[in-house]
């Protein structure tokens, strides 16, 4: 299986902060990464696909970079609807996983 | 706009059987591919396996082949999600969600793009 490592786990951070969040993969996955965010008691929504494709209504503060092993997401103004967990799929395998996660909390 | 819609909570004792459902509209059942993703309380994502609805052609993560079994009706646009002896571990919410993605020397790769609201699954003696 291919593993992907978020860091960092958890990330303390204020309205209007810029915030990146970094996935790796133990291998090359070439640009077939998806970032989601979850709340609290809710399912994940998808955020970009294709390592930097914004979805649909997705604020465009929100961008996804990165291609082989290294990503990012990075929220250019967090605002006060971004607190969340953050997790990375890798879609590269026929087997995708999931990033542990990256809770981004108020500092 | 897509919905999967799922069915409600479950309280099981260790042992017993459980079939979860999954309801999609808005779109065509059977041209998407339909997966599960297991969220183990406080803790992160799991993906499951996928099933297409058109053929039920199903894939399962190493994971979980055996434990489970994901299967689709496409009569009434549902996926399932069956154990048949379930384990406290089995406690967790479980999502389904629609694939989105390409097909790579035949095989299906891609992410999920629509997601149900979750079913949790409760085990315990």
């Amino acid at each position: 299986d291919i593993q992907m490592t978020q860091s960092p786990s958890t990330l303390s951070a204020s309205v209007g902060d810029r915030v990146t969040i970094t996935c790796r993969a133990s291998q090359s996955i070439s640009s077939w990464l998806a970032w989601y965010q979850q709340k609290p008691g809710k399912a994940p929504k998808l955020l970009i696909s294709k390592a930097s494709t914004l979805e649909s209504g997705v604020p465009s503060r929100f961008s996804g970079r990165g291609s082989g092993t290294e990503f990012t997401l990075t929220i250019s103004s967090l605002q006060p609807d971004d607190f969340a967990t953050y997790y990375c799929q890798q879609y590269n395998s026929y087997s995708p996983t999931f990033g542990q996660g990256t809770k981004v909390e108020i500092k | 706009e897509v919905q999967l819609v799922q069915s409600g909570a479950e309280v099981k004792k260790p042992g017993e059987s459980l079939k979860i459902s999954c309801k999609g509209s808005e779109y065509k059942f059977t041209s998407y591919w339909i997966g599960w993703v297991r969220q183990m309380p406080g803790k992160g994502l799991e993906w499951m396996g996928i099933i297409y609805p058109g053929d039920s052609d199903t894939r399962y993560s190493p994971s979980f082949q055996g434990q489970v079994t994901i299967s689709a009706d496409k009569s009434i646009s549902t996926a399932y999600l069956q154990w048949s002896s379930l384990k406290a571990s089995d406690t967790a919410i479980y999502y389904c969600a629609r694939h989105y993605g390409y097909y790579e020397s035949g095989a299906p790769r891609g992410y999920f793009d629509y997601w149900g609201q979750g079913t949790l699954v409760t085990v315990s003696s």
